[in-house]
């Protein structure tokens, strides 16, 4: 059961352009959503997040954008730049009753920028 | 702050094996989450620890347990080894369980054969 669904496994963008990643989640209990970036043989570090209160949150080169209705969220990289190639993790977080707050994650997109 | 380090990078076990793998979370955090990678496939909840008590458990068998100490460390051990369990194992620590500001380690890979 894949809650929270990345659908393109690659993406390559141009130098400069606009790099848009996609993130489909089925739970509607998820209330706060995160992305992450992951280079080789490094752990996954946290880029940007939203709250499901809101359905926009920018910073510098990073928007992301939340549609609640279509349980869709997006990634914006604009400028892209060569060191934006790396793996990146959409994630879902919501108050299931535990104590712990777990991140349920996507299957990731690798995006490549290319020169 | 010394980040997360996890030890030890590479493991290479048999099936049916034990293992256990370490974890020094960042100084002043005082919950720590471990989370299995499978190849090409994003990260997945295991547990999580909170002031050295299991506090939330993903869909994993009882045969990954878990300890967190009181100087920041945490093992995860895995009893039986299946080929299956062969994956990326994350490790992260945040300041407390209701914080999504988790710092990830590196992880340590386990290949199971």
């Amino acid at each position: 059961d894949q809650q929270v669904k990345q659908n393109s496994p690659s993406l390559s963008v141009q130098e400069g352009r606009i790099s848009i990643l996609n993130c489909d989640y089925t739970n509607s209990m998820f209330d706060y959503f995160l992305w992450y970036k992951k280079y080789p043989a490094e752990g996954p570090t946290f880029l940007i997040s939203i709250s499901s209160i809101k359905d926009k949150n920018e910073d510098g080169r990073f928007t992301v954008f939340l549609n609640k209705s279509a349980k869709h969220l997006s990634l914006h990289i604009v400028p892209s730049q060569p060191g934006d190639s790396a793996v990146y993790f959409c994630a879902a977080s919501g108050a299931f009753g535990q104590g712990a707050q777990k991140l349920v994650f996507g299957q990731g997109t690798r995006l490549t920028i290319n020169p | 702050e010394t980040g997360v380090t996890q030890s030890p990078t590479h493991l290479i076990k048999t099936r049916g094996q034990q293992v256990t793998l370490r974890c020094s979370s960042q100084s002043g955090h005082n919950t720590v989450s471990w989370y299995q990678q499978a190849l090409g496939q994003g990260p997945q909840f295991i547990f999580q620890y909170y002031r050295e008590e299991e506090n939330g458990r993903g869909n994993f068998p009882p045969r990954f347990s878990g300890l967190q100490f009181p100087n920041y460390s945490s093992e995860l051990n895995v009893n039986a080894l299946e080929l299956d369990d062969s994956a990326l194992y994350l490790c992260a620590s945040s300041l407390d369980s209701r914080n999504y500001g988790y710092t990830f380690g590196s992880g340590t890979r386990l290949t199971v054969v």
